[in-house]
């Protein structure tokens, strides 16, 4: 099955500076990556994608890229805010059931300092 | 926009107890899902239907069974609850396009006492 690593587990920014995160996935036919965002006792919502047939989307200041070779793909978040505050969570199909299920990431807690 | 609906936010119950979890949602999804959530461990996979009374174990289904009579509602069921099932469990739903991510529920915190 899909083997899903994230990589920091926390990490903390001054508000303003920019974050990144990073995941690995080991299944090579894997084409779908969302990545969600989790606040404090709310279910986690996916805040952006990308699919396998491009290297990098935008949505103003949160961005993906990927690196099919490598096969990671990270999270950047520019110009960090307070409310950028909270858990985030990579995943990548399964291969199983024609990849309807997904692998998480273990999650990264971001703290965004005023 | 999509919801998914979870029944309750919070549940204590009691050792040896039967809970019922409930999940509704209202885009007509195809596939639904139950995930157990706590520190350190992320996101994991509990069962997984995907249609009508159909069903499929995910990572951790011991102790835990799921019934899904219409497509709309998912009910995980502890039919036996125990202290090690005290967690955040979370409803999901996604359509057939392999290009969608999931639609996640608020959760129900429960704690088994």
């Amino acid at each position: 099955g899909e083997n899903v690593e994230q990589h920091p587990s926390t990490l903390s920014v001054q508000e303003g500076d920019s974050a990144v995160i990073k995941c690995t996935y080991s299944d090579s036919a894997s084409n779908y990556f969302p990545w969600y965002k989790q606040e404090l006792g709310k279910g986690p919502q996916l805040i952006i994608d990308i699919r396998s047939n491009v290297g990098e989307k935008k949505d103003q200041r949160i961005a993906v890229t990927l690196n099919k070779t490598a096969k990671h793909f990270s999270l950047h978040i520019t110009e960090t805010q307070p409310e950028d505050s909270a858990v985030y969570f990579c995943a990548a199909p399964q291969p199983q059931r024609g990849y309807q299920k997904v692998t998480f990431g273990t999650g990264t807690k971001l703290q965004v300092i005023p | 926009d999509v919801k998914v609906t979870q029944s309750s936010r919070y549940l204590v119950k009691r050792t040896g107890e039967k809970v019922f979890l409930e999940c509704v949602q209202d885009m007509d999804h195809e596939n639904m899902f139950w995930y157990r959530q706590d520190p350190g461990l992320g996101l994991r996979l509990i069962y997984f239907s995907y249609d009508v009374k159909m069903k499929e174990k995910g990572d951790i289904p011991e102790g835990y069974s799921v019934s899904r009579e219409k497509k709309e509602r998912f009910s995980l069921i502890l039919e036996s609850a125990s202290t090690n099932q005290t967690s955040m469990y979370l409803c999901a739903s996604r359509g057939l396009d392999r290009g969608v991510g999931y639609t996640f529920g608020s959760g129900t915190r429960l704690t088994v006492v």
